[in-house]
């Protein structure tokens, strides 16, 4: 496997259960995003780690949760999520350069496309 | 506050035709200047990028030129083909905090034979 992978592709799931979403990138980098992108919205960002611990949050809703285990995984725990949360997630990596020249190049994963009933 | 605004979409091209895609961008300092492609059911992908004034980024046939003067970095390819159809976003960063990607709302293209 290379670059960012993100399981499931797919997903439907009600507004009462709990699931998680998975990314796993192979590039060594040591950031990772998680972004929700909805039609005609820019791309909102969610959540960034930098060696494994969140630096922002961007106020989203608690039914969100991300878990960051080590440099190379990235997960979003979804629980009683509403319909608007309908979504394509995105998962990104880099290699965080704050304080430098700011590159801010980002590999972004295929996405999962989430649709809640 | 920084921002980005693209041309509004969906723009439709016969195969060979010239392709603009405007982007202007507000920012405090000099930012750094991107252009990310989606394919269909893909993530986004870097197609190209230019750190200061006046620098050209260029990638597949495409190309766009930093320009401070009028705060623009138009994407431009000569000829597109029908494998260029994806949607398109401008973005920018500024230095010293390159986690944070400004968007534009992207703009989709479709090509046709």
């Amino acid at each position: 496997e290379t670059g960012v992978t993100q399981t499931p592709r797919h997903l439907v799931m009600g507004m009462t259960n709990k699931k998680s979403l998975k990314c796993e990138q192979h590039l060594g980098h040591n950031a990772m995003y998680w972004y929700k992108q909805s039609a005609k919205k820019p791309l909102e960002l969610m959540f960034v780690y930098s060696l494994e611990e969140r630096v922002e949050n961007n106020s989203v809703p608690s039914r969100f949760s991300p878990e960051c285990p080590n440099s190379s995984h990235l997960f979003l725990h979804l629980h009683t999520l509403q319909p608007e949360d309908s979504a394509l997630y995105l998962c990104a990596s880099s290699q965080d350069a704050s304080g430098t020249s700011g590159m801010g190049e980002q590999f972004f994963g295929p996405g999962t496309r989430l649709t809640v009933l | 506050g920084n921002s980005v605004t693209q041309m509004e979409g969906p723009v439709t091209l016969s195969e060979e035709a010239f392709l603009t895609i405007n982007c202007t961008y507000t920012a405090t300092g000099y930012p750094s200047l991107f252009w990310y492609v989606q394919y269909p059911g893909e993530g986004l992908q870097l197609l190209l990028k230019a750190t200061k004034a006046d620098d050209k980024g260029s990638n597949k046939g495409f190309e766009a030129t930093y320009r401070k003067e009028t705060t623009s970095f138009h994407l431009e390819k000569g000829s597109v083909q029908v494998s260029d159809s994806a949607v398109y976003f401008c973005a920018l960063t500024n230095a010293g905090n390159n986690r944070k990607l400004i968007w534009g709302l992207g703009t989709s293209l479709a090509v046709n034979p």
